[in-house]
């Protein structure tokens, strides 16, 4: 159960795009569509962007997407405001019901 | 309104124990998954153990190395987590999360603190 690997930082102007990477293997990220990625404000617990690599919840707005080819999955976040400065997490399946999280990238606005 | 609420955490000595609850309400507890995840200060997420609806399976990370279990009692929504033999290491926010679509619901977290 080794973390899975993302960038510590990003960062874009408000109105750009930016695209968060999430690497595993083929024993996670690789070989289930239930890579997740989640929004942590500081001092707040983490909130759901994407599930199933590729969903949105209700409520999230659609300037988020997920994406994945082979190991590596991607959050990309379209139109970038300033409330979306946070620090982001993907979560990946890692076989029968046990999970990792990469490190986190901190996006900041610039 | 759906939510989860955790509970138990503090200081503890190492070597020590301590056992975390989880009061869920709002929605059909014995229904959904659920599972713990803790994050050390100042670092990231790191997800701790899981157990199926109807406690059939039960998943632990590899680093816990047996010292933690992880418990629910569907008849009153609740979720715990007994933590043995803790260690310095062990020191986090740690919270409870439903599996709703990824993790959905998440509680502020109880923060444990093992020092001497």
């Amino acid at each position: 159960q080794s973390a899975l690997t993302q960038p510590r930082s990003v960062s874009g102007s408000p109105g750009q795009s930016v695209t968060i990477s999430c690497t595993g293997t083929s024993r996670d990220v690789g070989a289930y569509n239930y890579v997740s990625w989640y929004q942590q404000r500081p001092g707040k617990a983490p909130k759901v962007m994407i599930y199933d690599v590729s969903k949105r919840p209700s409520g999230v707005p659609d300037r988020f997407s997920g994406s994945k080819s082979g190991n590596t999955a991607s959050l990309t976040i379209s139109g970038l405001q300033a409330e979306d400065e946070a620090d982001y997490y993907c979560c990946s399946n890692a076989g029968s019901y046990t999970w990792v999280f990469g490190g986190g990238t901190k996006l900041t606005v610039l | 309104e759906v939510q989860v609420v955790e509970s138990g955490g503090g200081l503890v000595n190492p070597g020590g124990s301590l056992r975390l609850s989880c009061a869920a309400s709002g929605f059909t507890f014995s229904s959904y998954d659920m599972s713990w995840v803790r994050q050390a200060p100042g670092r990231g997420l790191e997800w701790v153990s899981s157990i199926r609806s109807r406690s059939s399976y039960i998943y632990y990370a590899d680093s816990l190395k047996g010292r933690f279990t992880i418990s629910r009692d569907n008849a009153k929504n609740s979720l715990y987590l007994q933590m043995d033999s803790l260690r310095t290491e062990d020191t986090a926010v740690y919270y409870c999360a439903r599996d709703g679509g990824g993790f959905d619901i998440w509680g502020l977290g109880t923060m444990v603190t093992v020092s001497s």
